[in-house]
């Protein structure tokens, strides 16, 4: 079984700052891990994806992410918060193999003050 | 299509009545799922489809729920005799497998039950 814990539902940063949005995991098999993006009023966008190559992901709006197995941890990082980035995050494991939906964690909502 | 199409955008509807969603999804995926987003929630999964198939109906909250699949195409969830409670965001997603692809998500459905 897998699951995700999001520390901190509500995350405030100043614009120009760094942004860290901390995911740790539970899965019993190798996981696939990702990392999605929800703006009021729509669904949710697929910023970056862990699938055991690289364990530092890239992902769309200058996020990235670091696979780290030992910490069971997958945090999303933003050198440069910008305005733009008031959104919830979502972080979400399903298994490596299997037939298994993505299991998400509860939300951290970014704000960025001017 | 282009992307995950849901319909309607937003329900209200009388506590005790059915209602109907439906999810068109990206072609040529296979795997298509419903979540349920509870305001300030996370996801919530309900069912998830392999083809027309249901191998997962683990998070259907009752047997007030129910989905079916047409094919690989379109899926409708049929909530029978409303409750309040089951006022939320009705999110469908599709991918490609079940997989490291990610999914794309539509913009959900806003059920409100009065």
């Amino acid at each position: 079984a897998q699951s995700v814990t999001q520390l901190g539902s509500h995350v405030s940063v100043s614009e120009g700052a760094l942004v860290l949005l901390r995911c740790n995991y539970s899965s019993s098999v190798p996981p696939y891990l990702f990392w999605y993006v929800q703006y009021p009023n729509q669904g949710l966008q697929l910023l970056l994806k862990y699938t055991s190559a690289a364990t530092l992901v890239k992902g769309i709006n200058g996020f990235e992410a670091e696979f780290k197995k030992s910490e069971t941890s997958f945090h999303l990082t933003k050198p440069s918060a910008h305005m733009s980035d008031a959104a919830e995050y979502f972080c979400a494991v399903s298994a490596y193999s299997g037939n298994t939906p993505l299991v998400f964690g509860k939300g951290t909502r970014l704000s960025v003050i001017a | 299509g282009a992307g995950v199409s849901q319909s309607p955008s937003n329900k209200v509807t009388e506590k005790g009545k059915d209602v109907e969603l439906r999810c068109d999804p990206i072609s040529g995926h296979t795997a298509l799922y419903w979540y349920r987003q509870r305001l300030g929630q996370g996801l919530e999964f309900l069912i998830y489809f392999q083809g027309n198939s249901a191998p997962d109906k683990s998070g259907l909250p009752s047997d007030r729920f129910s989905a079916e699949r047409t094919g690989e195409s379109v899926s409708t969830l049929t909530i029978q005799r409303t409750q309040q409670e089951d006022s939320a965001v009705y999110l469908c997603a599709s991918s490609l497998d079940r997989g490291g692809y990610g999914y794309t998500f539509g913009s959900g459905t806003r059920l409100t039950v009065v």
